[in-house]
């Protein structure tokens, strides 16, 4: 069965660096576009990120552009999420998702990895 | 790029209709989505490009699109049921998701 399973999160002080991954079973990672979608505490989901099959596109939410990078290794079916110049507001449940692209959906989710961003 | 808005809250009774809107100036163009979120857990795909239902989904769950306006409706509803909805999609430049809607069974 298709599984996704985030890593990585974790305390981090502002203006810090995580790097997240997400491990995929059950499908193969190269026959979907794949994104990270996070959810603050008490807020609705912000899609944040996605990547396409190669790799070659890539689209970022304007309140991550230049901070984050999305990367994806389909040998190892695995999905990445580098964040660099985390801010307070970036503390969230990152969610690993798979977006079967032609349905402009993600019709699996992660269990959820918390970053927290705090002094 | 645009926003997605969706009522704050909807309640309903046992075994009643429950419809929840999602509006947006592109929205007639696009394939909008639902999920369902219970607390503690990961959304779930409910519907998507708007009106269709993947399988596993009850069939009490349907989903329309017209204009600018995207419609999940759930018919006779269920205790299990109650969680929060949030509308997505996609423009070319943006993916965007609605404020979501909590829906209370009474």
């Amino acid at each position: 069965q298709v599984q996704l399973v985030e890593s990585g999160g974790g305390l981090v002080k502002p203006g810090g660096s995580l790097r997240l991954s997400c491990a995929a079973s059950g499908f193969s990672l190269s026959d979907y576009y794949m994104s990270w979608i996070r959810q603050a505490p008490g807020k609705g989901p912000e899609w944040i990120s996605y990547i396409s099959r190669g790799g070659s596109t890539t689209y970022y939410a304007d309140s991550v552009r230049g901070r984050f990078t999305i990367s994806r290794d389909n040998a190892k079916n695995s999905l990445y999420l580098q964040m660099n110049s985390l801010r307070a507001e970036d503390t969230a449940v990152y969610y690993c998702a798979r977006v079967p692209v032609s349905d402009y959906a993600v019709d699996y989710w992660g269990q959820g990895t918390l970053v927290t961003v705090s002094s | 790029s645009y926003e997605l808005t969706q009522p704050p809250s909807v309640s309903v009774s046992p075994g009643q209709t429950a419809s929840i809107t999602c509006s947006g100036d592109k929205l007639g163009d696009e394939y909008p989505c639902w999920y369902q979120q219970k607390p503690g857990q990961s959304p779930v795909l409910v519907i998507y490009q708007g009106s269709k239902r993947p399988s596993g989904i009850p069939e009490r769950f349907s989903g329309s699109n017209s204009g600018n306006t995207a419609t999940l409706t759930i018919s006779g509803t269920q205790a299990m049921d109650e969680a929060d909805y949030y509308c997505q999609a996609w423009d070319s430049s943006t993916v965007r998701f609605g404020g979501g809607t909590k829906l209370t069974v009474l």
